[in-house]
């Protein structure tokens, strides 16, 4: 089945500062998806990003199909950035199952 | 617009005991899946019905059973509770296949001692 790896698996950042967290997928895929799962636990639903640029305030999103990744890019973070950002794929079929990655733990300290 | 619901937040299970987690939807998507996430891991497919009455496996069905007789509710079944059963469990729904991000619940903690 299609393989997703998601880099760094954590990261420490100073507020301020910018990151750039990338997900790799092994096959093609019609959905991507990224989420930040809160301290608290939920999973908030960020880019729905099957291929080209999103941007949604601070954050932003890139995924190239063709090649197989997808980018996701964090400004001027913000403690209340912390938390695991997923990413997830769906390849394909009737159904829209979602395969996702470990995830990336992110720490930003004030 | 409620979206995504589930109960409960929180529960503690003997091992053997029975339970249901509740899933309902107002958003009258025909798809639904169940995910549990152990920790420090991603989220893996339990369960997934694509309408009313149709329901498959995913990649972990073992231990579990679910059934769709509505469009807005999705309960899982545990039947006997193990403590390889301890997780989080999500619900998540979408109207179709193309093009749509799937929604997903606050989930179920769910501990079995």
């Amino acid at each position: 089945g299609i393989q997703v790896e998601q880099s760094p698996p954590d990261l420490i950042l100073q507020e301020g500062a910018n990151s750039t967290l990338r997900c790799n997928f092994s096959d093609s895929v019609n959905n991507l998806q990224w989420f930040h799962q809160n301290p608290w636990g939920q999973l908030i639903n960020l880019f729905y990003i099957p291929s080209g640029t999103k941007q949604n305030g601070r954050l932003s999103a890139t995924t190239v199909a063709t090649e197989r990744y997808s980018l996701l890019y964090i400004s001027s973070s913000q403690t209340t950035d912390s938390g695991v950002y997923f990413c997830a794929v769906s390849p394909g079929g009737a159904t829209n199952k979602l395969i996702f990655g470990t995830g990336t733990l992110l720490a930003v300290q004030p | 617009n409620a979206g995504v619901t589930q109960t409960p937040k929180f529960r503690i299970l003997k091992i053997g005991q029975s339970m249901t987690l509740q899933c309902t939807q107002d958003m009258n998507h025909n798809y639904m899946y169940w995910y549990r996430q152990d920790p420090g891991m991603g989220l893996k497919l339990i369960y997934y019905s694509v309408g009313a009455g149709i329901t498959d496996k995913g990649e972990v069905p073992n231990g579990y059973n679910v059934s769709r007789s509505t469009t807005e509710d999705f309960p899982l079944r545990l039947e006997l509770a193990a403590p390889s059963q301890t997780s989080v469990y999500f619900c998540a729904s979408t109207r179709d296949i193309f093009n749509q991000p799937q929604h997903f619940g606050d989930g179920t903690r769910l501990s079995i001692l």
